[in-house]
């Protein structure tokens, strides 16, 4: 069972544009959402993360935009550089403790000069 | 900075072998996990363990097992490899606190 499902599998964007990844969840007690970035022969490596007492948390080129009534959090990335290129994860888990964290299938964003 | 080591990069065994998967943290984690990463699958969680000698089942268990004697060592263990258990493996540690995870590199797995 999916209990986070992420769109679009891939996505091809040109310089400067504003990828938008998309994630929705199923879990009503998942209060803790995370990006991870990957790229080629490294693990993922996480880039930022929202609690959902907030609509929207930027670091950077990064923004998280978070609709709780509509269980769906997206991941925008300003002024896209060929450098992003990378597999994105969101993810969710119940807290900011113990709680195992479960993925969404992953985005594989390329970003052409 | 905290480094997650994984013991091999690549790996290439026989169907029915017995693997060892080690993975090796130096940041005092108390929380240790095995994932597979498959394309079009993300990342599924196979194992966890939140202490020494302490594990829990994750979403996808079968045909694995681990073991934590020391706090900094968590390895995955297949007891039979089968050709559907080719992936690849990424080892991660989180502190009790939780929050960050800090992933290897990875460990790609081919069963032949």
């Amino acid at each position: 069972q999916q209990q986070v499902k992420q769109s679009p599998q891939s996505l091809i964007v040109q310089k400067g544009g504003i990828p938008i990844i998309n994630c929705a969840y199923e879990n009503t007690a998942f209060d803790y959402f995370p990006w991870y970035q990957q790229f080629p022969g490294k693990g993922p490596a996480l880039l930022i993360a929202i609690r959902p007492d907030v609509s929207e948390k930027k670091e950077g080129r990064f923004t998280i935009s978070f609709n709780k009534s509509a269980k769906q959090f997206s991941l925008h990335i300003m002024d896209s550089q060929p450098g992003d290129s990378a597999t994105y994860f969101c993810a969710a888990s119940h807290s900011f403790g113990n709680e195992k964290l479960t993925f969404g299938t992953g985005t594989r964003l390329t970003i052409i000069p | 900075d905290v480094k997650v080591t994984q013991s091999s990069r690549y790996l290439v065994k026989r169907t029915g072998e017995k693997v060892f998967l080690e993975c090796v943290q130096d940041m005092d984690h108390e929380n240790m996990f095995w994932y597979r990463q498959d394309p079009g699958l993300g990342l599924r969680l196979i194992y966890f363990s939140y202490d020494v000698k302490m594990k829990e089942k994750g979403d996808i268990p079968e045909g694995y097992s681990v073991s934590r004697e020391k706090k900094e060592r968590f390895s995955l263990i297949l007891e039979s490899a089968s050709t559907n258990q080719t992936s690849m493996y990424l080892c991660a540690s989180r502190p009790d606190r939780g929050g960050k995870l800090f992933f290897g590199s990875g460990t790609q797995l081919s069963v032949l």
